[in-house]
């Protein structure tokens, strides 16, 4: 327990679904971030908040939308994906920001099958 | 460009043996810091160790020991006395200290078998 937990753990959808993935934090920490981890590729960043202000987005397509409304709760909104989104989605926290000396805690992520 | 490979996809081990996974990573800056994590089956990645780029001493936690060596850019995890509960995907990682965008670069990882 990482005190990260993320809901649901598995979501099956459509390609025309709207759906939402969540992630709390129960560390009081600044930082939040979302991961994707597809089969056999490394981990990609694709979105970094800090005390709810979104400071980066990885060139992530826009059928993706995060939202971050406080610094324990944090959204990943999905719209219109693509069969290639299917991957494991994983959520991150740290206490702040500040390159590699904050080390993020991850959450048991959710498994996304896009039909 | 920073980058960090993992050469070995999968290894097999029989319980109690010793192994060591190998990361070997490539950065331009002098200040940067390495990490190892654990995925087991569920899911979470697990944080082992964080390690400077000014901090080449070895560490020991219990059976897990890390080898750092700059001058083959290379930060190795070795487990000793093996155990079926260390079955995980072991993922090696680089973050820059100054970069702006605090990404941590991961190594595609090591999935770790132990036999009983």
């Amino acid at each position: 327990e990482t005190g990260v937990t993320q809901t649901p753990r598995h979501l099956v959808m459509g390609m025309t679904n709207k759906k939402s993935l969540k992630c709390e934090q129960h560390l009081g920490h600044n930082a939040m971030y979302w991961y994707k981890q597809s089969a056999k590729k490394p981990l990609e960043l694709m979105f970094v908040y800090s005390l709810e202000e979104r400071v980066e987005n990885n060139s992530v397509p826009s059928r993706f939308s995060p939202e971050c409304p406080n610094s324990s709760h944090l959204f990943l909104h999905l719209h219109t994906l693509q069969p290639e989104d299917s991957a494991l989605y994983l959520c991150a926290s740290s206490q702040d920001l500040g390159g590699g000396y904050n080390e993020q805690f991850f959450g048991p992520g959710t498994r996304l099958t896009v039909l | 460009a920073q980058k960090v490979t993992q050469a070995q996809t999968e290894i097999s081990v029989v319980e109690k043996e010793d192994v060591t996974l190998d990361c070997v990573y490539e950065t331009r800056d002098t200040t940067y810091y390495l990490f190892w994590y654990k995925q087991p089956p569920s899911g979470e990645l697990v944080f082992l160790i964080r390690r400077n780029s000014f901090d080449e001493q070895n560490e020991i936690s219990g059976r897990y020991s890390w080898n750092f060596q700059k001058s083959t850019s290379s930060f190795n995890f070795t487990i000793t006395a093996s155990q079926v509960v260390d079955s995980a995907v072991y993922f090696c990682a680089l973050s820059e200290a100054f970069n702006r965008d605090d990404k941590i670069i991961f190594g595609k990882g090591t999935r770790l078998h132990i036999l009983p």
